[in-house]
């Protein structure tokens, strides 16, 4: 089925470096969505994209965190700088539609370690 | 605002037991409702969903019905396997100023043999 890709799978970086998630949505998908779960802990809405910009964002995506997908390639999360309390698991999502019935397919998730 | 409550944080079985998973939602709009399990070392996948109320979705086994009038969405499933085992999380979208899908805290599952 659909598959969404996320690069690196596991990301270790020093606490004020900056970061960038990557993530290869499916193919014909509008909306990307980004998702964050500090271990054992739910899922948390984190922002989400469509044509150029940020729909919707959660109070947890703060203004050290930014999104882009320049020319329809990744869809990128980018941390600067990183703080401890971003050590989390990162799943990126994309949908076709934004309708209410429209499923999210979720990409394996990327491990960002902020030591 | 809007929320999904599951107040089961794990739940253990033997295999062939029968599953309920509770999960009780809240919104001022008209929401589409989800089941999302969860693999170790995986991204969600959709399990089910059902969009108009008072409905049943289903799949692989698994079932739920969509109540309005007690705003819930439990899991149910007959006979759990232990393939099974894996974290279940009931998830909501509805459109109230956006269409973000929110999250419950989720419910592990473990079968045993």
């Amino acid at each position: 089925g659909p598959k969404v890709l996320q690069i690196p799978s596991h990301q270790i970086i020093d606490m004020g470096q900056m970061v960038t998630l990557n993530c290869d949505p499916v193919s014909n998908h509008l909306y990307f969505y980004w998702y964050k779960q500090i271990l054992g802990q739910q899922m948390e809405f984190l922002v989400n994209f469509y044509n150029g910009k940020v729909m919707e964002k959660s109070k947890l995506f703060k203004d050290q965190f930014s999104v882009e997908r320049p020319d329809g390639s990744y869809f990128t999360l980018k941390i600067q700088p990183t703080a401890l309390e971003d050590s989390a698991v990162y799943f990126c999502a994309s949908s076709y539609d934004r309708g209410g019935n429209e499923r999210l397919f979720f990409g394996h998730g990327t491990k960002l370690s902020v030591l | 605002g809007d929320s999904v409550i599951q107040m089961q944080g794990q739940v253990t079985l033997s295999e062939n037991d029968f599953l309920f998973i509770n999960c009780t939602y809240s919104t001022t709009g008209y929401p589409t409702l989800f089941w999302y399990v969860q693999y170790s070392g995986e991204g969600p996948q959709l399990l089910l969903q059902v969009t108009t109320a008072n409905n049943k979705g289903s799949s692989r086994g698994f079932e739920a019905t969509y109540d309005k009038g007690t705003t819930s969405f439990h899991l149910q499933k007959t006979s759990v396997q232990e393939i099974d085992s894996a974290v279940y999380y009931c998830a909501m979208r509805a459109w109230t100023g956006g269409y973000k899908v929110v999250f419950g805290s989720g419910t592990r599952l473990l079968v045993s043999p």
